[in-house]
């Protein structure tokens, strides 16, 4: 069984360009979240989806940042316009289900490095 | 979000057994409490959670206190490899499923 994959692994854009991070998920998994780690500072969370459901965008910057869970395909996370501080490593994990009985399996993460 | 409190850092030998403390006074009766960790350039990684009762899996033992305003992550034997940030977390059986990631602690293994 696959675990969750992310890509590309590393990516690199310069200011003003369009970032886009891929997530498949674990097989079976039907909950999609996306977490955002700045250099030398902990996970934050960003976003919590089910398939073509938003469930939680509490962490999303309200700007230029968007998600998306398609019935088919793997989950998308959209940076338009990307800057400096968006350098980060983005993580995806995914669950069979919600609530605290399920645990995360997170992917291998994305390097964003914005020049 | 239920907040959790974990030292800084630790240190410990290998083969030793190491013991990582967490407190969370403000723990709800519904809060699962999971630990994960995090090894260096990779994404976190599952570890133990429970609700009540000490739980065993082969990773590592948890430790419940009666009150549950505490536990303890249990490595009984570290090998180099267990060097990450682990992180203490409550996540709430119902409603919202996000975690939310303090500062960990960071776990040094000496040869």
């Amino acid at each position: 069984n696959a675990g969750v994959m992310q890509n590309p692994r590393h990516l690199v854009r310069r200011r003003g360009q369009e970032a886009r991070l891929r997530c498949s998920p674990m097989k079976g998994h039907s909950h999609v979240y996306w977490y955002r780690q700045l250099p030398e500072e902990g996970l934050k969370f960003m976003v919590y989806l089910q398939k073509e459901n938003i469930i939680d965008e509490s962490g999303m910057p309200k700007e230029r940042f968007s998600a998306e869970f398609p019935k088919e395909g793997p989950s998308i996370l959209r940076i338009q316009q990307v800057v400096r501080g968006d350098s980060a490593a983005y993580f995806c994990a995914s669950s069979i289900s919600r609530g605290g009985l399920y645990e995360q399996y997170f992917g291998p993460g994305t390097r964003l490095t914005v020049t | 979000d239920a907040k959790t409190t974990q030292p800084n850092s630790m240190e410990s030998n290998e083969e030793e057994p190491v013991h990582l403390p967490c407190n969370h006074s403000t723990i709800s009766g519904t809060d699962y409490i999971h630990w994960y960790r995090q090894l260096p350039s990779q994404g976190p990684e599952y570890v133990i959670h429970g609700l009540t009762s000490n739980v065993n899996n082969r990773m590592a033992s948890l430790a419940i206190a009666e009150d549950r305003k505490s536990s303890t992550l249990i490595l009984h034997r570290a090998t180099l490899r267990d060097a990450a940030v682990y992180y203490c977390i409550l996540s709430p059986l119902q409603g919202a499923q996000k975690l939310v990631f303090g500062q960990g602690t960071r776990l040094t293994i000496n040869p």
